[in-house]
């Protein structure tokens, strides 16, 4: 399978505890994006990634969220102390910049957090 | 800042219905994006189009076409003699200049519902 991968598929939580999520993108892509969707509404940026470095982060993404992307290959998202309204399904992404810009970006199949 | 209307929440038609999806946009930019993910109940985004906004021409691939007007801040999405499998929520996109790297502002999405 080349496609981006996430994993876990669900996760299940009690409210503050911390969790991590992680994102395998596409081999020879060097963005990573974070996003968020909550039931019945549209993906939102959380953060993204140039190879390691974090570019961008949305202002959604308090101090409890953290994203790391050590290597520029795969990526975590942590969130700590979690909270009801944390619960939404959390999809990463991926693309490759080159001579087109504002490329398509390749999505997994996203983690979805419940915290009780 | 940018933001993406989809009105139609849900639209059911029956098999080899012609449906049309609407996307309305704003963006302070003069350079920008605009896409459409289809997300069947698997979850994954599946990337169906990438527009640019000087290139106004209408796209057509198979069944599905796609009409960009920038007099109206539209960007509608067609698809001709619908089927079962089309059955998915579908999404509307922007991403502005490349310094935003692409990241993506999503509509709130129009669940579409094929029925045999």
């Amino acid at each position: 399978d080349t496609g981006v991968s996430q994993d876990p598929r669900h996760k299940i939580t009690k409210r503050g505890q911390n969790v991590t999520f992680r994102c395998d993108p596409i081999s020879e892509h060097n963005r990573l994006y974070w996003y968020r969707q909550t039931l019945g509404q549209g993906p939102e940026f959380l953060t993204y990634f140039q190879n390691e470095a974090q570019l961008e982060k949305s202002r959604l993404l308090s101090d409890r969220f953290s994203a790391e992307r050590p290597k520029g290959s795969f990526s975590t998202l942590e969130i700590q102390r979690t909270e009801q309204g944390d619960s939404a399904m959390y999809l990463c992404a991926s693309s490759e910049t080159g001579v087109a810009t504002n490329e398509k970006l390749f999505f997994g199949s996203g983690t979805q957090l419940s915290v009780l | 800042a940018q933001k993406v209307t989809q009105a139609q929440t849900e639209i059911s038609v029956v098999e080899k219905e012609d449906v049309t999806l609407d996307c309305v946009y704003e963006t302070r930019d003069t350079t920008y994006y605009l896409f459409w993910y289809k997300q069947p109940p698997s979850g994954e985004l599946v990337f169906l189009i990438r527009r640019n906004s000087f290139d106004e021409q209408n796209e057509i691939s198979g069944r599905y076409s796609w009409n960009f007007q920038k007099s109206t801040s539209s960007f509608n999405f067609t698809i001709t003699a619908s089927q079962v499998v089309d059955s998915a929520v579908y999404f509307c996109a922007l991403s502005e200049e490349e310094t935003s790297g692409s990241r993506l502002t999503f509509g709130e999405g129009t669940q579409l519902t094929v029925n045999p």
